[in-house]
């Protein structure tokens, strides 16, 4: 079982508030991802870190931010949450630099709702 | 770019009934691939990997064939359960990136 985790799971906020996703990993991954998933179920990568003080923008266009002060907390942070944010959130980490088989793993997601 | 494409769902079966989702991809280098599966309010769960040509990866029945030739990785079982209903994404890894699918929903009927 993956030992990585986010908190909340659900989380209802109204717009112009101010939230931080949480998300930990007990396995010492150098790597770790933010990816929102839309309805549709594609997943957009919208930040990555390869470690410690490291922290790129993805794929997506996003109007998050990212901190990675510790290997083991990868925190998502919107300023101002609106309803175009609502989606479900999912933070990964994998192995950096190993060639070969290595697979990211998973949270559960946090389901953000705007209102 | 690296990329991957998968069939589009949905898909719809029997219980019993064989399961194919086709899975194909686009790398520069020599990536190792993955199927993922998530159920309703989950995260992914890694279902089965290959990390070299030829390699069979196998995990609670499903099955994939990494086919450089062909640069594919269907996924394969043989009789699904009413429990395989998820959705599933095929992936790669290639100098340290993914790249996802965008994710197939299996749904099984009794």
């Amino acid at each position: 079982e993956a030992d990585i985790y986010q908190t909340p799971r659900y989380l209802v906020i109204g717009t112009g508030k101010k939230i931080t996703l949480e998300c930990s990993q007990t396995m010492g991954h150098d790597k770790m991802y933010w990816y929102q998933q839309d309805p549709g179920m594609e997943l957009h990568l919208i930040h990555y870190s390869y470690g410690v003080n490291s922290t790129e923008k993805g794929d997506l266009s996003s109007e998050s931010t990212v901190s990675r002060i510790r290997t083991e907390h990868f925190p998502l942070t919107l300023e101002s949450a609106r309803p175009s944010h609502t989606s479900q959130y999912l933070c990964a980490s994998s192995e950096y630099g190993k060639t070969g088989g290595t697979e990211a793993f998973f949270g559960q997601g946090t389901r953000l709702t705007v209102v | 770019g690296d990329s991957v494409t998968q069939m589009e769902g949905p898909v719809t079966l029997s219980e019993e009934a064989f399961l194919t989702i086709n899975c194909t991809y686009t790398a520069t280098g020599y990536p190792s691939l993955f199927w993922y599966v998530q159920y309703p309010g989950e995260g992914l769960q890694l279902l089965l990997k290959a990390t070299k040509a030829d390699d069979k990866g196998s995990n609670k029945g499903f099955e994939a064939t990494y086919r450089k030739e062909t640069t594919s990785f269907h996924l394969e079982k043989g009789s699904v359960q009413v429990s395989d209903s998820a959705v599933y994404f095929c992936a790669l890894s290639d100098r340290n990136q993914f790249y996802f699918g965008t994710g197939t929903s299996l749904t099984v009927i009794p």
